[in-house]
């Protein structure tokens, strides 16, 4: 099956600031990768996917990056705001089952 | 609203009670799968449906068991839980099976807590 790993686990920045959270996955076959945010007591909800035929896609504050020869994609959040803490998750489904990095506490200081 | 409805949120029950989770979604989607949650293992997948009557185990299935009778309604079961299926449950949806060329987002539901003494 495929492997995915994410880094890093926790993540501060100040309000303003960028972030990146980056995943590598194993398995070549791999073609679409999600990014979903978790909100304390609530389930994940897709912010942002993208699929292996483009290289980066972009929406507003947030963007993914996808390097498949490398087999790495990353989430960017520019101009970061409280708003944006939250654990974010970054997946690669593999033939009909999801695997899930382990996460990524973001925390944006006021 | 399309939306994907778990209950219970919390559970506690003790070692050996059979407990089922339901979870029931309103979009028609064809795919829906069971995940737990764990600190430091994000979300692992139980087991997963790629339409009435077919199922599958994900990557940890012992301890579980699955139905789909219907569309909408995909319930876990738990027929001699044990301490350590402790964790946080999230149900998902999806409108097409993931092993597609196109794949499409999964839709959760907002978890059922579990805790087995």
């Amino acid at each position: 099956g495929e492997n995915v790993e994410q880094h890093p686990s926790t993540l501060s920045v100040q309000e303003g600031d960028s972030a990146v959270i980056k995943c590598t996955y194993s398995d070549s076959a791999s073609n679409y990768f999600p990014w979903y945010k978790q909100e304390l007591g609530k389930g994940p909800q897709l912010i942002i996917d993208i699929r292996s035929n483009v290289g980066e896609k972009k929406d507003q504050r947030i963007a993914v990056t996808l390097n498949k020869t490398a087999k790495h994609f990353s989430l960017h959040i520019t101009e970061t705001q409280p708003e944006d803490s939250a654990v974010y998750f970054c997946a690669a489904p593999n033939f009909n089952k999801f695997y899930f990095g382990s996460g990524t506490k973001l925390n944006v200081k006021p | 609203e399309a939306q994907v409805t778990q209950n219970p949120r919390y559970l506690i029950t003790v070692t050996g009670k059979k407990l089922t989770v339901t979870c029931s979604q309103n979009m028609n989607h064809e795919y829906m799968s069971w995940y737990r949650q764990d600190p430091g293992l994000g979300l692992r997948q139980i087991y997963y449906s790629m339409n009435v009557e077919v199922t599958d185990k994900g990557d940890v299935p012992e301890g579980y068991k699955v139905s789909r009778k219907e569309k909408r309604n995909f319930p876990l079961i738990l027929e001699s839980p044990s301490p350590n299926q402790t964790s946080l449950y999230f149900c998902a949806s999806s409108s097409r099976p993931q092993g597609s060329s196109y794949n499409s987002p999964l839709h959760f539901g907002n978890g059922t807590r579990l805790t087995v003494t």
